[in-house]
Protein backbone atom coordinates (compact mmCIF):
# COMPACT_ATOMS: atom_id res chain seq x y z
CA UNK A 1 0.00 0.00 0.00
CA UNK A 2 1.01 3.83 -0.41
CA UNK A 3 2.13 6.37 2.02
CA UNK A 4 3.89 8.99 2.39
CA UNK A 5 6.57 9.85 5.07
CA UNK A 6 7.21 13.65 5.92
CA UNK A 7 10.17 13.29 8.66
CA UNK A 8 9.40 17.29 9.96
CA UNK A 9 7.08 18.05 12.17
CA UNK A 10 7.96 21.89 12.54
CA UNK A 11 10.81 23.47 10.63
CA UNK A 12 11.49 27.45 11.26
CA UNK A 13 12.87 29.44 8.55
CA UNK A 14 13.59 33.15 9.37
CA UNK A 15 11.82 35.21 6.74
CA UNK A 16 13.72 35.82 3.53
CA UNK A 17 15.56 32.33 3.88
CA UNK A 18 15.01 29.45 1.40
CA UNK A 19 13.11 26.75 2.49
CA UNK A 20 12.91 22.86 1.57
CA UNK A 21 10.09 20.77 2.82
CA UNK A 22 10.83 16.95 2.57
CA UNK A 23 8.67 14.30 1.49
CA UNK A 24 9.56 10.48 0.60
CA UNK A 25 6.50 8.33 -0.72
CA UNK A 26 6.23 4.81 -0.91
CA UNK A 27 4.04 3.56 -4.02
CA UNK A 28 4.92 0.13 -6.82
CA UNK A 29 3.84 2.28 -10.01
CA UNK A 30 4.65 5.95 -11.10
CA UNK A 31 3.09 7.92 -8.61
CA UNK A 32 1.08 10.88 -8.77
CA UNK A 33 1.97 13.63 -6.51
CA UNK A 34 0.95 16.47 -4.64
CA UNK A 35 1.67 19.41 -2.35
CA UNK A 36 -0.96 20.72 -0.29
CA UNK A 37 -0.57 24.27 2.22
CA UNK A 38 -3.55 24.89 5.00
CA UNK A 39 -4.29 27.64 6.84
CA UNK A 40 -5.34 27.07 10.64
CA UNK A 41 -8.98 25.91 10.53
CA UNK A 42 -9.01 26.19 6.67
CA UNK A 43 -9.57 23.79 3.97
CA UNK A 44 -6.11 22.46 2.03
CA UNK A 45 -5.14 24.49 -0.81
CA UNK A 46 -3.11 22.61 -3.90
CA UNK A 47 0.28 24.11 -4.67
CA UNK A 48 1.72 22.04 -7.26
CA UNK A 49 1.36 18.28 -8.74
CA UNK A 50 3.22 16.32 -10.45
CA UNK A 51 1.82 13.39 -13.17
CA UNK A 52 4.79 12.95 -15.39
CA UNK A 53 7.52 14.50 -17.42
CA UNK A 54 9.56 17.47 -16.31
CA UNK A 55 10.72 15.91 -12.48
CA UNK A 56 10.96 19.57 -11.90
CA UNK A 57 7.18 21.40 -11.56
CA UNK A 58 6.69 24.69 -10.50
CA UNK A 59 3.21 26.00 -8.82
CA UNK A 60 1.77 28.74 -6.68
CA UNK A 61 2.93 31.17 -4.38
CA UNK A 62 6.63 30.38 -5.44
CA UNK A 63 6.65 26.77 -4.81
CA UNK A 64 8.37 24.42 -6.76
CA UNK A 65 9.28 20.74 -6.32
CA UNK A 66 11.35 17.98 -7.50
CA UNK A 67 10.56 14.31 -8.17
CA UNK A 68 13.58 12.30 -7.42
CA UNK A 69 12.56 8.76 -8.42
CA UNK A 70 15.96 7.02 -7.17
CA UNK A 71 15.18 8.54 -3.92
CA UNK A 72 11.06 8.34 -3.81
CA UNK A 73 10.96 11.67 -3.09
CA UNK A 74 9.11 15.30 -3.94
CA UNK A 75 10.54 18.04 -1.95
CA UNK A 76 8.93 21.10 -1.80
CA UNK A 77 11.20 24.37 -2.11
CA UNK A 78 10.82 27.98 -1.92
CA UNK A 79 14.02 30.41 -2.27
CA UNK A 80 12.77 33.27 -0.13
CA UNK A 81 9.99 32.33 2.32
CA UNK A 82 7.51 35.62 3.17
CA UNK A 83 5.98 35.51 6.68
CA UNK A 84 2.42 34.90 4.67
CA UNK A 85 4.12 31.35 4.22
CA UNK A 86 3.62 30.16 7.86
CA UNK A 87 1.13 27.43 7.36
CA UNK A 88 1.20 23.64 7.26
CA UNK A 89 2.14 21.38 4.19
CA UNK A 90 1.15 18.25 3.37
CA UNK A 91 2.44 15.90 0.70
CA UNK A 92 0.34 13.59 -0.80
CA UNK A 93 0.43 10.23 -3.09
CA UNK A 94 -2.67 9.37 -5.34
CA UNK A 95 -3.20 6.22 -7.01
CA UNK A 96 -5.99 5.03 -9.24
CA UNK A 97 -7.59 1.61 -6.77
CA UNK A 98 -9.52 0.15 -8.80
CA UNK A 99 -10.62 -0.56 -12.74
CA UNK A 100 -13.20 2.12 -12.41
CA UNK A 101 -10.32 4.98 -12.31
CA UNK A 102 -11.12 5.60 -8.46
CA UNK A 103 -8.47 7.84 -7.07
CA UNK A 104 -7.65 7.80 -3.67
CA UNK A 105 -4.92 10.16 -1.86
CA UNK A 106 -3.04 8.95 0.83
CA UNK A 107 -1.49 12.20 2.84
CA UNK A 108 1.71 12.71 5.26
CA UNK A 109 1.30 13.62 8.53
CA UNK A 110 1.76 17.32 7.49
CA UNK A 111 5.36 19.85 8.30
CA UNK A 112 4.10 22.94 10.31
CA UNK A 113 6.40 26.17 8.73
CA UNK A 114 7.12 29.11 11.30
CA UNK A 115 8.57 31.82 9.72
CA UNK A 116 10.76 34.12 12.21
CA UNK A 117 11.00 38.30 11.56
CA UNK B 1 -17.90 31.67 -7.72
CA UNK B 2 -17.88 27.41 -7.70
CA UNK B 3 -17.30 25.36 -5.17
CA UNK B 4 -17.60 23.22 -1.85
CA UNK B 5 -19.53 24.58 1.56
CA UNK B 6 -19.22 22.50 4.76
CA UNK B 7 -21.74 23.17 7.41
CA UNK B 8 -21.46 23.94 10.42
CA UNK B 9 -18.32 24.99 10.88
CA UNK B 10 -18.32 23.93 14.46
CA UNK B 11 -20.46 21.78 16.01
CA UNK B 12 -21.17 20.89 19.65
CA UNK B 13 -22.29 17.02 20.60
CA UNK B 14 -22.84 15.34 23.67
CA UNK B 15 -21.58 11.96 24.45
CA UNK B 16 -24.11 9.53 22.43
CA UNK B 17 -25.71 11.80 19.97
CA UNK B 18 -25.32 11.18 16.42
CA UNK B 19 -24.55 14.11 14.12
CA UNK B 20 -24.34 15.52 10.34
CA UNK B 21 -22.28 17.25 8.52
CA UNK B 22 -23.30 18.82 5.54
CA UNK B 23 -21.39 19.50 2.39
CA UNK B 24 -22.20 21.01 -0.90
CA UNK B 25 -20.11 21.48 -4.05
CA UNK B 26 -21.81 23.29 -7.39
CA UNK B 27 -18.69 22.20 -9.26
CA UNK B 28 -20.44 19.62 -10.99
CA UNK B 29 -17.77 17.10 -9.63
CA UNK B 30 -18.17 13.15 -10.18
CA UNK B 31 -16.36 11.89 -7.07
CA UNK B 32 -16.70 13.53 -3.29
CA UNK B 33 -14.89 12.34 -0.07
CA UNK B 34 -14.37 12.94 3.38
CA UNK B 35 -11.67 13.06 5.01
CA UNK B 36 -10.93 13.26 8.98
CA UNK B 37 -7.82 14.90 10.52
CA UNK B 38 -6.14 14.91 14.07
CA UNK B 39 -2.78 16.65 15.00
CA UNK B 40 0.03 14.96 13.98
CA UNK B 41 -1.72 12.06 11.89
CA UNK B 42 -2.37 13.80 8.49
CA UNK B 43 -5.60 13.32 6.74
CA UNK B 44 -7.18 9.92 6.93
CA UNK B 45 -9.86 8.67 4.27
CA UNK B 46 -13.46 8.11 5.80
CA UNK B 47 -15.90 7.22 2.43
CA UNK B 48 -15.78 8.12 -0.70
CA UNK B 49 -18.14 8.13 -4.03
CA UNK B 50 -17.87 7.87 -7.30
CA UNK B 51 -21.00 8.61 -8.58
CA UNK B 52 -24.79 9.34 -6.86
CA UNK B 53 -26.33 6.13 -5.09
CA UNK B 54 -22.93 4.49 -4.37
CA UNK B 55 -20.21 4.66 -2.30
CA UNK B 56 -17.69 3.26 -0.39
CA UNK B 57 -15.71 2.75 3.05
CA UNK B 58 -12.49 4.26 3.25
CA UNK B 59 -9.75 3.69 5.71
CA UNK B 60 -11.76 4.60 8.88
CA UNK B 61 -15.23 4.21 8.61
CA UNK B 62 -16.56 2.84 11.62
CA UNK B 63 -18.79 5.00 13.52
CA UNK B 64 -19.57 6.86 9.95
CA UNK B 65 -22.13 7.15 7.41
CA UNK B 66 -22.92 8.44 4.18
CA UNK B 67 -25.46 9.30 1.72
CA UNK B 68 -25.04 10.51 -2.15
CA UNK B 69 -28.60 10.88 -3.22
CA UNK B 70 -27.60 14.07 -5.54
CA UNK B 71 -24.44 14.60 -7.29
CA UNK B 72 -23.96 17.73 -5.47
CA UNK B 73 -24.24 16.73 -1.86
CA UNK B 74 -22.53 14.11 -0.01
CA UNK B 75 -23.48 14.33 4.62
CA UNK B 76 -22.02 12.38 6.71
CA UNK B 77 -23.30 11.23 9.79
CA UNK B 78 -21.29 10.69 13.02
CA UNK B 79 -22.93 7.78 15.05
CA UNK B 80 -22.71 7.43 18.61
CA UNK B 81 -20.77 4.32 17.43
CA UNK B 82 -17.64 6.61 16.50
CA UNK B 83 -15.59 5.95 19.88
CA UNK B 84 -13.53 9.33 19.59
CA UNK B 85 -15.05 11.39 17.02
CA UNK B 86 -14.07 15.24 18.16
CA UNK B 87 -11.91 16.07 15.02
CA UNK B 88 -11.55 18.65 11.88
CA UNK B 89 -13.51 16.76 9.14
CA UNK B 90 -13.01 17.86 5.53
CA UNK B 91 -15.07 17.66 2.67
CA UNK B 92 -13.49 17.37 -0.86
CA UNK B 93 -14.25 16.43 -4.43
CA UNK B 94 -12.90 15.97 -8.06
CA UNK B 95 -13.54 15.89 -11.46
CA UNK B 96 -12.89 12.56 -13.03
CA UNK B 97 -10.59 12.58 -15.37
CA UNK B 98 -10.20 9.47 -17.05
CA UNK B 99 -7.49 7.31 -15.03
CA UNK B 100 -4.93 10.01 -13.91
CA UNK B 101 -5.89 11.68 -10.43
CA UNK B 102 -6.55 14.89 -10.04
CA UNK B 103 -7.16 18.15 -7.94
CA UNK B 104 -8.84 17.61 -4.75
CA UNK B 105 -10.66 20.73 -4.02
CA UNK B 106 -11.58 21.31 -0.17
CA UNK B 107 -14.41 22.62 1.53
CA UNK B 108 -13.03 24.68 4.56
CA UNK B 109 -13.59 22.35 7.28
CA UNK B 110 -16.41 21.48 10.29
CA UNK B 111 -14.71 21.56 13.69
CA UNK B 112 -16.46 18.83 15.58
CA UNK B 113 -16.35 18.24 19.56
CA UNK B 114 -17.97 16.10 21.62
CA UNK B 115 -18.72 16.84 25.27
Amino acid sequence: AQSVTQPDIHITVSEGASLELRCNYSYGATPYLFWYVQSPGQGLQLLLKYFSGDTLVQGIKGFEAEFKRSQSSFNLRKPSVHWSDAAEYFCAVGARVTNTGFQKLVFGTGTRLLVSP
Amino acid sequence: DGGITQSPKYLFRKEGQNVTLSCEQNLNHDAMYWYRQDPGQGLRLIYYSQIVNDFQKGDIAEGYSVSREKKESFPLTVTSAQKNPTAFYLCASIKRRGEAPGELFFGEGSRLTVL
